[in-house]
């Protein structure tokens, strides 16, 4: 079965760069979700999109911002990194049956 | 705003064995769902089970069962014949039914090993 897609698996920053994470969710699932998970944490919900539209906010940065294109895909932005950015960023779908499935994560590592 | 607790975080059972790991959360809310997730070293984030919290009967997938105590506030997962493959990190997870595409709010982890 297919499964969520994010890309890129690795990503190397230095200090106030930006990067773009991007998911790709499972076909017909039209609800995806951002987490944020630190060495050795608990993951924290960042944000969510249903249908297009941001649908639920966690501890998402004002640096970051994210958006859901008409191909259900999503970006996540992150601007003006900080070495505490440094963590495995999973993206997550779902078919608004209560199950939400992750992908393999991004690890950013920020230097 | 709802909070989970597992209360262990490192358990280690014989393989072939059964173990429990423990989860109770704190929520105002009448219906929700919680889940179980698996996270080896791979670091991928596998859903184990799940159950519904108008749901009376435990949730069972093949060796792993849970014991929700809705009143208690406690959802345990059992874990039957340990295998070498079981070892990882386990997450509780809640999740609010009165929106879809709310984010989940995870407990801290429990370590689980499995001695051969």
């Amino acid at each position: 079965a297919a499964g969520v897609i994010q890309s890129p698996r690795h990503l190397i920053k230095e200090k106030r760069e930006t990067a773009t994470l991007k998911c790709y969710p499972i076909p017909r699932h039209d609800t995806v979700y951002w987490y944020q998970q630190g060495p050795g944490q608990d993951p924290q919900f960042l944000i969510s999109f249903y249908e297009k539209m941001q649908s639920d906010k966690g501890s998402i940065p004002d640096r970051f911002s994210a958006q859901q294109f008409s191909d259900y895909h999503s970006e996540l932005n992150m601007s003006s990194l900080e070495l505490g950015d440094s963590a495995l960023y999973f993206c997550a779908s779902s078919s608004r049956v209560h199950e939400q499935y992750f992908g393999p994560g991004t690890r950013l590592t920020v230097t | 705003a709802q909070t989970v607790t597992q209360s262990q975080p490192e358990m280690s059972v014989q393989e072939a064995e059964t173990v429990t790991l423990s989860c109770t959360y704190d929520t105002s809310e009448s219906d929700y769902y919680l889940f179980w997730y698996k996270q080896p070293p791979s670091r991928q984030m596998i859903l184990v089970i799940r159950q519904e919290a108008y749901k009376q009967q435990n949730a069972t997938e093949n060796r792993f069962s849970v014991n929700f105590q809705k009143a208690a506030k406690s959802f345990s997962l059992k874990i039957s014949d340990s295998q070498l493959g079981d070892a990882a990190m386990y997450f509780c997870a809640y999740h609010s039914s009165g929106g879809g595409a709310d984010g989940l709010t995870f407990g801290k982890g429990t370590h689980l090993i499995i001695q051969p």
